[in-house]
């Protein structure tokens, strides 16, 4: 069976410092893979996905970035922090090449920025 | 642009309440819609699935339906719990903007009260 792994699930950082937040996937191969965030009183906003290796869509102009070094694994970045970057992110998949196949969500990861 | 509305933002009833959730859409376009349960600080869980071909999905005490003619979708779920309390989402996926995206209501907040 497919299993999505998110980490870490909370995490405390200040302005101005870099961010890394990683998803890995089991039980597929080139699964389509998505970050989301959830801010509170907000629907969830798609901030980029990835349909293969390198591939990389950004849905929001912002201060964060995207990559997918390896067919499961993505990878949400940021050099440097704002307070507005605060949120619940959250990392998805979906069977690859299926536009009926479901969605499928990690626990996601809930940051704040001081 | 496929625009997704969950009406009313929040539900609260009794137990044992037979409940009506519904999620309209824009474009009837789509390719299939999710239901999902959101339960406070955690990831979204996939209840349902329903392609476009279908009218309707059932998993014990839920069911959905779709009428893609009207933009429309209802979650049905007979004799609520407590433990059904949690923000329901509905989403979908649509030739518009690419199919490899899925496009979210807010969500509707159920309190089931004992």
């Amino acid at each position: 069976s497919q299993t999505i792994h998110q980490w870490p699930a909370t995490l405390v950082q200040p302005v101005g410092s870099p961010l890394s937040l990683e998803c890995t996937v089991e039980g597929t191969s080139n699964p389509n893979l998505y970050w989301y965030r959830q801010a509170a009183g907000r629907g969830l906003q798609l901030l980029f996905y990835s349909v293969g290796i390198g591939q990389i869509s950004s849905e929001v102009p912002q201060n964060l970035s995207a990559s997918r070094p390896q067919d499961r694994q993505f990878i949400l970045s940021s050099k440097k922090l704002l307070l507005s970057d605060s949120g619940f992110y959250l990392c998805a998949w979906s069977r690859g090449g299926a536009s009926i196949s479901p969605l499928h969500f990690g626990n996601g990861t809930r940051l704040t920025v001081t | 642009k496929q625009e997704v509305t969950q009406i009313p933002a929040a539900l609260s009833v009794p137990e044992g309440e037979n409940l009506v959730l519904n999620c309209s859409f824009t474009d009837s376009a789509i390719y299939n819609l999710q239901w999902f349960r959101q339960d406070p600080g955690k990831g979204l869980t996939s209840l349902l699935l329903i392609q476009s071909s279908q009218r309707e999905q059932t998993s014990g005490r839920l069911n959905a339906s779709l009428d893609k003619s009207s933009g429309r979708s209802t979650l049905y779920i007979a004799a609520s719990q407590p433990g059904d309390s949690a923000t329901y989402l509905c989403a979908v996926r649509s030739a518009q903007g690419g199919s490899e995206k899925l496009v979210f209501g807010k969500g509707m907040k159920l309190t089931v009260n004992p």
